[in-house]
């Protein structure tokens, strides 16, 4: 079965640019989430969505960032104005209802200048 | 919420040897506790998990210890060789009701095997 792809799977923006990142889930997973690993921190948790619903935002760092998942399929993330402590290595999860594992995308770096 | 600490950020081993990696977490509501490996520039891959009812599984040369009274969990790596080199993390689930994917992750553990 195909994984979670992400797309781009680099972008260099300059600091108040527009940037959206775009991941697409395995197919039937209902869940799908958003971390981020920042300069080689800990993977953090952004937010997570159960279909098109957003379950849980806690982790957004600010209203500079916006996600979307239109018709519970594939999600965007954007970040606009971008700011340099936004850089960072962006991944998309998903999970089924009746598995735990979380199957991870190949990440999106981010590079703001 | 949940806190999970991860130690040695890195270790270098000789191939063949065992490679042992530490993680603590702090809240005692938690039960689901994954590993996930990072090769270069590839995803992070589930590779183990333990449930809080299970003190210990083993897969092949990997094997996960959980000591909740401690609240710490180990990944034991025996017989290391080259492709296990990799950036591991672990961690942990905070809310047992929720979904499994909100997962709090400790730092990584940059792991070279050196032949």
């Amino acid at each position: 079965e195909a994984g979670v792809t992400q797309f781009p799977s680099h972008s260099v923006i300059e600091k108040g640019q527009t940037v959206t990142l775009r991941c697409d889930p395995i197919s039937g997973h209902d869940n799908l989430y958003w971390y981020r690993r920042v300069m080689g921190k800990e993977i953090k948790f952004l937010l997570h969505f159960v279909k098109e619903s957003k379950q849980d935002e806690s982790g957004m760092p600010n209203n500079r960032f916006l996600a979307e998942r239109t018709g519970g399929t594939y999600s965007t993330l954007k970040v606009q104005p971008a700011e340099l402590e936004d850089s960072g290595v962006y991944f998309c999860a998903s999970s089924s209802f009746t598995d735990t594992e979380a199957f991870f995308g190949q990440g999106t770096r981010l590079t703001v200048v | 919420g949940e806190n999970v600490e991860q130690h040695p950020s890195t270790l270098s081993v000789q191939e063949g040897d065992s490679a042992v990696i530490k993680c603590t977490y702090s809240d005692s509501a938690s039960n689901y506790f994954p590993w996930y490996k990072q090769e270069l520039g590839k995803r992070p891959q589930l590779i183990i998990d333990i449930r809080s009812n299970v003190g210990e599984k083993k897969d092949q040369r990997i094997a996960v210890t959980l000591n909740k009274t401690a609240k710490h969990f180990s990944l034991h790596i025996t017989e290391t060789q080259p492709e296990d080199s990799a950036v591991y993390f672990c961690a942990a689930i905070s809310r047992p009701t929720d979904s499994w994917g909100k997962l709090q992750f400790g730092a990584g553990t940059q792991v070279v095997v050196t032949p």
